[in-house]
């Protein structure tokens, strides 16, 4: 079945820096890749998505990159704030037509003032 | 975006009874709904999927018996955790299947 593996676990930047994390996916079927932020307590609340038709999308500071042949995608995050620190968990579909949706093991980002 | 509403948010309850979370899709139709455990720390494990008029799908290791759920309409899921014992004390989190899925904002189910 679909495995996604996330790196790192945790990640600690200043304010202002870029944060990236990536994750693998071993379904080559896979077609939908959406990413969530989780902060304490709360919901999972989707921040970006990406489909295997692309290989890039951005929303303002958010950016997400697909690689189709290496199988992985990354999150970028550009001039990050403390409000951004949640955990950070990637997702990709099981197979082609399936809405079912396997997670990561999630990235605690901090964001230092 | 679409709303998804989960009730209650926090439940206390004692070893040997039973309790029902509701999913609810409050903005679109749902034909299938996702229920999810949470540990501390840990990532989303998918419990099982339910589908609007039909059996729930269940994942391996989890007991159909034990983790009830009936998808009676649209808009609305019920999980009903039976004959609880404190191993079942977690975080329960619904999703809606809209365009992604959206997820309810969880139930903390603690059993003493």
């Amino acid at each position: 079945g679909e495995n996604v593996e996330q790196h790192p676990s945790t990640l600690s930047v200043q304010e202002g820096d870029s944060a990236v994390i990536k994750c693998t996916y071993s379904d080559s079927a896979s077609n939908y890749f959406p990413w969530y932020k989780q902060e304490l307590g709360k919901r999972p609340q989707l921040i970006i998505d990406i489909r295997s038709n692309v290989g890039e999308k951005k929303d303002q500071r958010i950016a997400v990159t697909l690689n189709k042949t290496a199988k992985h995608f990354s999150l970028h995050i550009t001039e990050t704030q403390p409000e951004d620190s949640a955990v950070y968990f990637c997702a990709a579909s099981i197979g082609s037509g399936s809405e079912k949706l396997v997670f990561g093991k999630g990235t605690k980002l901090t964001v230092n003032p | 975006g679409a709303v998804v509403s989960q009730h209650p948010s926090r439940v206390i309850c004692k070893s040997g009874t039973s309790v029902k979370i509701e999913c609810r899709s409050l903005d679109f139709q749902a034909t299938t709904m996702f229920w999810y455990r949470q540990f501390p720390k840990q990532s989303l494990m998918l419990m099982a999927t339910s589908n609007e008029g039909s059996k729930a799908t269940y994942e391996q290791g989890v007991e159909k018996d034990k983790f009830l759920i009936n998808h009676a309409s649209l808009t609305l899921s019920t999980l009903t955790v039976t004959s609880a014992h404190p191993e079942d004390s977690s975080f329960y989190i619904c999703s809606a299947s809209g365009t992604t899925q959206y997820f309810g904002p969880g139930t903390r189910l603690t059993v003493l």
